[in-house]
């Protein structure tokens, strides 16, 4: 049971490159998350899927896109990556999506933009 | 909308001692309160949470949580600190569609031996 995995764990791309941050979970969760840490901001929310089919924007979302492929997977691109854009991202899941539910973690992705 | 504020963003502490990390919300109802803890290179994990009920509340790891309304405050409190605890530390609150969490900015915490 690996809980979130994230690839890669590291990359970096010129700016205008584009990318896709893949995010998968093996614990039969609903919901699915992607979010940026900045320092000293915290985590902020970029997307997320409260099922399989379904995306909603959170609050950063400008630059990016996701898909939600199945019930396991939900992927975040960046189609012309700016240097704004260098932050770590984190995806996560919960199981129902609730307010009360606990949101799993991956290992994050460390994106640099030059 | 929603804010957490964590006003020390660095704290040092010696191995032994007691910990206390502030957390201040801002929440027009009642608020579904988050401590995570983010070690070097890893993702975040849970420490406790509150929904409601008793305001104090126990979590993982030997720390607890007190919910004050009266302040709208969570603080993370632990009795002794030890150097495995050094880590950053997140206060989130849950609210709104999709259980989407609004984090604090972190509070990075450093043991001395």
């Amino acid at each position: 049971n690996a809980g979130v995995t994230q690839t890669p764990k590291f990359q970096v791309l010129k700016t205008g490159q584009s990318m896709t941050l893949q995010c998968a979970q093996d614990m039969n969760h609903n919901s699915m998350y992607w979010y940026r840490q900045d320092p000293g901001m915290g985590l902020r929310l970029i997307y997320y899927s409260a099922s399989e089919g379904t995306t909603d924007k959170g609050e950063v979302p400008n630059g990016y896109n996701v898909s939600r492929l199945n019930k396991r997977e939900f992927s975040l691109r960046l189609e012309s990556a700016a240097p704004s854009q260098t932050s770590v991202y984190f995806c996560a899941s919960s199981e129902l999506g609730g307010v009360t539910d606990t949101q799993y973690f991956g290992p994050g992705t460390r994106l640099t933009v030059l | 909308a929603q804010s957490v504020t964590q006003p020390d963003i660095h704290i040092t502490v010696s191995e032994g001692a007691s910990l206390e990390l502030r957390c201040n919300y801002s929440y027009g109802a009642t608020p579904y309160l988050f401590w995570y803890v983010q070690s070097p290179g890893q993702g975040l994990q849970l420490l406790l949470k509150y929904f409601s009920g008793d305001t104090l509340v126990q979590g993982i790891k030997g720390f607890e949580a007190e919910f004050k309304r009266s302040q709208s405050s969570f603080n993370l409190r632990k009795p002794s600190v030890h150097w495995s605890d050094a880590a950053e530390y997140f206060c989130a609150v849950g609210a709104g569609a999709g259980n989407m969490l609004t984090f604090g900015g972190g509070t990075r915490l450093m043991v001395k031996p």
